[in-house]
């Protein structure tokens, strides 16, 4: 099956750093990726789509130049939180879309990388 | 846009019972899916009806749909332990899925 690896799992950093989290889609390529933010205990909140070769869509209310997305392959999309501050901290997950799959079809999805911002 | 809403359930229940959740949305779709959720852990696809589907089989899942009332029902039969997680549907729009609030099944085993 698709297998999406998303890395780090887990990171710490320091107030006003910035930390990059990457999506691959390890057996398929990937047109189009998705990033999504999770509370504890609530649904996924979609932050943004990431086209390969074009910029990112962003939805309403974020920051793009906060949450700066590059899909520069059709296998690689990354996220990077500039000048993280404590609320910042969340679990971000990634999602894939296969080449050639419709916009309703299944996704897959990374392992999720919880950020904490101290 | 569509958006899939499950009912805000917390399930509890004990292993080798069936556990039914229930999920209903806005508008028309050409499909609905289900995920899971493990604790701190990313979505797994487990099941995709389409719109003129009403019954849908895998395994122990039993997913219904019901187009005139926008809604569908998640059963998984004779539960186990490692069923526990959290229950996500989906529904297409707009260039992307959206995802419900989720149900979260804990199986006592």
């Amino acid at each position: 099956g698709a297998v999406v690896s998303q890395h780090p799992s887990r990171v710490i950093c320091k107030s006003g750093t910035s930390v990059k989290i990457e999506c691959r889609s390890l057996d398929f390529q990937a047109t189009t990726m998705f990033w999504y933010r999770q509370f504890p205990k609530q649904s996924l909140m979609l932050m943004a789509t990431s086209n390969e070769g074009s910029k990112a869509t962003y939805e309403q209310g974020v920051e793009k130049d906060k949450f700066l997305i590059n899909h520069a392959s059709l296998t690689l999309s990354t996220l990077t939180v500039t000048s993280a501050h404590p609320e910042d901290s969340s679990f971000y997950i990634c999602s894939a879309r296969p080449t050639g799959t419709g916009y309703n079809e299944k996704l897959f999805f990374g392992s999720g990388t919880q950020l904490s911002v101290l | 846009s569509q958006q899939g809403e499950e009912d805000p359930q917390a399930l509890s229940i004990q292993e080798g019972e069936n556990a039914t959740m229930n999920c209903s949305y806005k508008t028309s779709i050409n499909n609905l899916q289900w995920y899971r959720q493990n604790s701190g852990r990313g979505l797994v696809h487990l099941i995709l009806i389409r719109s003129n589907e009403r019954e849908k089989h895998s395994g122990r899942l039993r997913v219904t749909l019901d187009t005139s009332k926008k809604s569908s029902s998640l059963l998984i039969t004779a539960s186990r332990a490692a069923d526990t997680a959290s229950y996500f549907c989906a529904t297409g729009g707009n260039n992307r899925l959206a995802f419900g609030k989720g149900n979260q099944v804990v199986v006592i085993p």
